[in-house]
């Protein structure tokens, strides 16, 4: 069965700061991988995906993410960070093709210091 | 992507009684999915729901609980059945629109409180 692992339940970042939130994955074929933003009261927003081809991933809002097949990760990474960014991020993995529902990690919630 | 509104928005619910919530999509799609995400947990998937066949429920939930219905390509609904404490929770519907998109869009979600 597929999981996935973010490790950091909450992280505290400075506005202006990197970011950088981890995620860790199983999955027995090659997976299809994404990261989804929820803030306060709203639904999920997609920010990136990964398929297939370059391993660095750019999304919006201007994050991005890199897999790594040899560690299972699926980093997502901002280099300047605003308070606007405050929200729960969600790593989730499926087996693509369309048909399967998302497998999602426990989240991270983001907070920004000012 | 994919505009989808979920009705209602939330609700407050006494124990026993029946919720049923509205997911509608602004284009047609095979594959439509609802989603449980329990008070400060992860979204975990309840079902998925294709047009003109039996919903197909995951490990944990069953129909007579999580009734779904999937009565065109841009519509589907979730009762929940028998409500208690336990079901209190935001359920969120998504969609995936088809022709090779392979990535999932999320409704806003419909926030249950049950008493």
């Amino acid at each position: 069965a597929q999981s996935v692992t973010q490790p950091d339940i909450h992280i505290t970042v400075s506005e202006g700061a990197s970011l950088e939130l981890r995620c860790n994955y199983s999955y027995g074929a090659t997976p299809y991988l994404f990261w989804y933003v929820q803030s306060p009261g709203q639904g999920l927003q997609l920010l990136l995906k990964y398929f297939s081809g370059d391993t660095l991933v750019q999304g919006i809002k201007g994050f991005e993410a890199e897999f790594k097949r040899s560690q299972s990760s699926f980093n997502l990474r901002k280099p300047s960070v605003h308070w606007s960014d405050a929200a729960e991020y969600f790593c989730a993995v499926n087996s693509g093709g369309g048909a399967d529902g998302l497998t999602f990690g426990k989240g991270t919630h983001l907070i920004i210091q000012p | 992507s994919a505009v989808i509104s979920q009705k209602p928005s939330r609700d407050i619910c006494q124990r026993g009684t029946s919720l049923t919530i509205q997911c509608q999509v602004d284009s047609q799609v095979t594959m439509m999915f609802w989603y449980r995400q329990q008070p400060g947990q992860s979204l975990t998937l309840i079902a998925t729901a294709n047009q003109g066949s039996e919903a197909t429920y995951e490990s944990g939930f069953v129909i007579d609980k999580f009734p779904i219905s999937r009565p065109n390509l841009t519509f589907s609904t979730l009762t929940v059945s028998n409500m208690s404490p336990e079901d209190s929770s935001i359920y969120l519907c998504s969609v995936e629109p088809g022709q090779g998109a392979d990535t999932q869009y999320f409704g806003p979600g419909t926030r249950l409180t049950v008493l």
